[in-house]
C-alpha cells in the first residue's frame, strides 16, 4: 500500500515568512509524528498525535511552531516568521494503533530559510 | 537521561566484511530498540528492532546484538554491500502507557567500497 507523504518536497523561503509542511500519514494509522533532522544530525521529536489530539508537545521549539491533524488523517506543521536556525528537513512518521513504536517515516520536507 | 549516543560517526568497510555500530543508552524505561537505514534524499526505512528480553535478534545479513546491563546494543550488518552504502541511526523509545516517541543516535554514515 501507499507509505507516508510530505509535500512539498522542498521549499525555499525568505527570513520572516510562514510556512506549512503537510503529511499524508498512512491509510488507517491513528497515530503520527512530526520530527526535524537538521544536517548531518539525528532526528529530534517535535510532536505526536493521537487521532487530532497532541498529547506531547514537548519537542516544539519554539512557539513559532504549530500543528494540527483533522480527519484523524493530515496533518499540517506551520513555522511562522521563519529564520535560517529553521533550515532542515521536517519529517513525518505515523504507525498503527497498538504499535507506537513502529514508525514509518514519510520522505520529508526540505525546508530553507533564507 | 534521554539521550542516545551512537559511534562511529562513519565507517568504511570493505566490500563483504562485517560493519559494526555501536549505540548506547540512559534511561532504563527504554523498552524498544530499532535501527534505521537513510539514504541520500529519502526518509528513514526501519530496518531492524530489539526489545530488552533478547539479547540478540537476526534479519538476513543484519543482526542487533543487545547488552541491557551495559544499556548498549549495536548493529551487525555481515557481508557487507556497496548498496548499504547509508547513514544508520539507532533510536530508542519508551512503549506501554508513553507517546512512542524515537530518541535517536546522531547517526553514522558507512560507505562499503567495492
Amino acid at each position: 500500500g501507499a507509505g507516508v507523504s510530505q509535500s512539498p518536497s522542498n521549499k525555499v523561503t525568505e527570513k520572516g515568512k510562514d510556512v506549512e509542511l503537510r503529511c499524508d500519514p498512512i491509510s488507517g494509522h491513528t497515530a503520527l509524528y512530526w520530527y526535524r533532522q537538521r544536517l548531518g544530525q539525528g532526528l529530534e521529536f517535535l510532536i505526536y498525535f493521537q487521532g487530532n489530539s497532541a498529547p506531547d508537545k514537548s519537542g516544539l521549539p519554539s512557539d513559532r511552531f504549530s500543528a494540527e491533524r483533522t480527519g484523524e488523517s493530515v496533518s499540517t506543521l506551520t513555522i511562522q516568521r521563519t529564520q535560517q536556525e529553521d533550515s532542515a528537513v521536517y519529517l513525518c512518521a505515523s504507525s498503527p494503533s497498538g504499535e507506537l513504536q513502529t514508525q514509518y517515516f514519510g520522505p520529508g520536507t526540505r525546508l530553507l530559510v533564507l | 537521561q534521554q539521550q542516545v549516543k551512537q559511534s562511529p560517526q562513519s565507517l568504511i568497510v570493505q566490500k563483504g566484511g562485517i560493519s559494526i555500530i555501536n549505540c548506547a543508552y540512559e534511561n532504563t524505561a527504554f523498552d524498544y530498540f530499532p535501527w534505521y537505514q537513510q539514504f541520500p534524499g529519502k526518509g528513514p526505512a526501519l530496518l531492524i528492532a530489539i526489545r530488552p528480553d533478547v539479547s540478540e535478534k537476526k534479519e538476513g545479513r543484519f543482526t542487533i546484538s543487545f547488552n541491557k546491563s551495559a544499556k548498549q546494543f549495536s548493529l551487525h550488518i555481515m557481508d557487507s554491500q556497496p548498496g548499504d552504502s547509508a547513514t544508520y541511526f539507532c533510536a530508542a523509545s519508551k512503549g506501554s502507557g508513553n507517546t512512542g516517541k524515537l530518541i535517536f543516535g546522531q547517526g553514522t554514515t558507512l560507505q562499503v567500497k567495492p
